[in-house]
């Protein structure tokens, strides 16, 4: 069974902090892929990043930034010097492959909804 | 069109009654999944298409749940005898390929209300 588990249900910070949402995934495939979506209010989720499991890199772009270690199954996320705009709610998921190499579905954590306050 | 398009954005059923709820991916998309979300909670996965086969349906919480894509583009998710608890985002995503490590466009959901 695969599961994704975002411990933090809602964070508040003042505009300029750094922010970190925490991300912890369980799954027995040693092949999978790590997926953070953003979801403003408009509904509509919005794709930041995809990692797979045999890359542990971590990966910087703009303010965000991600920390992967497999050695702890965790998949956080960094926002540095937040923003207003920022605010939405985050979800970290997780996909594994079928064994007959086709795309299986997402499994999503709960969320964290961030607030960022002017 | 540029993203996945759902129709309709809202849809207010009373109980008992059958809805559909349309998606249109993105063209040339071979992979199509729909999710449902309820309030608070994040997307559970319902089902999945590849082209016009239905490959994992096992989302779907009962038999009143029904999706097809016959022509492998346009989807539509089906409930028969809406009952309260359906009430919930149903969102639609599709991807260009196979693999997971392809990304997943979403849009921007059906609310249902079942009052």
């Amino acid at each position: 069974a695969q599961k994704v588990t975002q411990a933090q249900t809602e964070i508040s910070v003042v505009e300029k902090e750094d922010v970190t949402l925490d991300c912890v995934y369980e799954t027995r495939d040693t092949t999978y892929y790590l997926f953070w979506y953003k979801q403003p209010p408009s509904g509509e989720l919005v794709f930041l990043i995809r990692r797979n499991s045999f890359d542990e890199q971590n990966e910087i772009s703009g303010r965000y930034s991600w920390n992967f270690q497999k050695s702890t199954s965790s998949f956080n996320f960094t926002i540095t010097a937040s923003q207003v705009v920022d605010s939405a709610v985050y979800f970290c998921a997780l996909r594994t492959l079928y064994s007959g190499g086709g795309a299986d579905g997402l499994t999503f954590g709960k969320g964290t909804h961030l607030i960022i306050q002017p | 069109g540029a993203g996945v398009s759902q129709s309709p954005r809202y849809k207010v059923a009373k109980r008992g009654q059958d809805v559909a709820l349309r998606c249109d991916p993105i063209s040339g998309h071979v992979s199509l999944f729909w999710y449902q979300q309820a309030l608070g909670q994040g997307p559970e996965f319902l089902t999945y298409f590849q082209n016009e086969a239905q490959l994992d349906k096992s989302g779907l919480p009962s038999d009143r749940f029904f999706a097809e894509r016959p022509e492998g583009s346009v989807s539509t998710l089906k409930i028969q005898r809406t009952q309260q608890e359906d009430s919930a985002v149903y969102l639609c995503a599709s991807s260009l390929g196979l693999g997971g490590n392809t990304e997943a466009f979403f849009g921007q959901g059906t609310r249902l209300t079942v009052v």
